[in-house]
């Protein structure tokens, strides 16, 4: 069981390329999210899906596209990479059952130059 | 603005002390707020999970309150240990529809020897 699982761990970019995040998770969660954490500003939604095929902006969606085609996959795209893109992604998962608690994976690391 | 503060300077204390970490919000009424632990480059790992109905909850060392009154949580760790040094983190579901949760900016505890 490897819970939720993101690729890749690190990526560097040029301003202007465009990437995809991909985050897979085997435990038939519902919900899957995606956040950017940032020194001092703690952890922020980008977007977040409720069910397969459904997707919704969080706090910091700008610049920022999403998509649920699978269940168990929730891909994050950016398509004209910015320096003020560099952070570290977290994707997170939940289910009804889980009494809401949520399950993050281990982060990746995204540096725009 | 809508907001989650954190204790905004890390945290240092003695071993076998209790340490204490709020949670302010604003502009939220939250029916339930969680606590994650996240350790240097990792994934948050959920904690504790206190419903508004309930004054308080306790797992093993840890004790969270709430107080909707207040707007305030606080998080307390009892007979600390060098093993619980982490960044601590709360977090609520602004619309109580458990599709979105957002997080405050977290707390760096460092307990010493």
């Amino acid at each position: 069981n490897a819970g939720v699982t993101q690729t890749p761990k690190f990526r560097v970019l040029k301003t202007g390329q465009s990437m995809t995040l991909l985050c897979a998770q085997d435990m038939n969660h519902e919900y899957m999210y995606w956040y950017r954490q940032d020194p001092g500003m703690g952890l922020r939604l980008i977007h977040y899906s409720v069910g397969e095929g459904t997707t919704a902006k969080g706090e910091v969606p700008d610049g920022y596209n999403v998509s649920r085609l699978k269940k168990q996959n929730f891909l994050l795209g950016l398509e004209s990479a910015a320096p003020s893109q560099t952070s570290v992604y977290f994707c997170a998962s939940k289910t009804w059952s889980s009494g809401n608690t949520i399950y993050f994976g281990e982060g990746s690391w995204l540096t725009v130059v | 603005s809508q907001k989650i503060e954190q204790n905004s300077e890390a945290l240092n204390i003695q071993e076998g002390k209790t340490a204490t970490l709020t949670c302010n919000y604003t502009n939220y009424s939250p029916a339930y707020l969680q606590w994650y632990r996240q350790d240097p480059g990792r994934g948050p790992v959920f904690l504790l999970l206190i419903r508004e109905n309930e004054k308080e909850k306790r797992k093993e060392r840890l004790k969270v309150t709430f107080d909707t009154t207040l707007k305030q949580s606080l998080f307390h760790i009892t007979a600390s240990q060098p093993a619980d040094s982490a960044t601590y983190l709360c977090a609520l579901d602004p619309t109580n529809t458990g599709n979105q949760f957002y997080f405050g900016t977290g707390t760096s505890l460092t307990v010493i020897p």
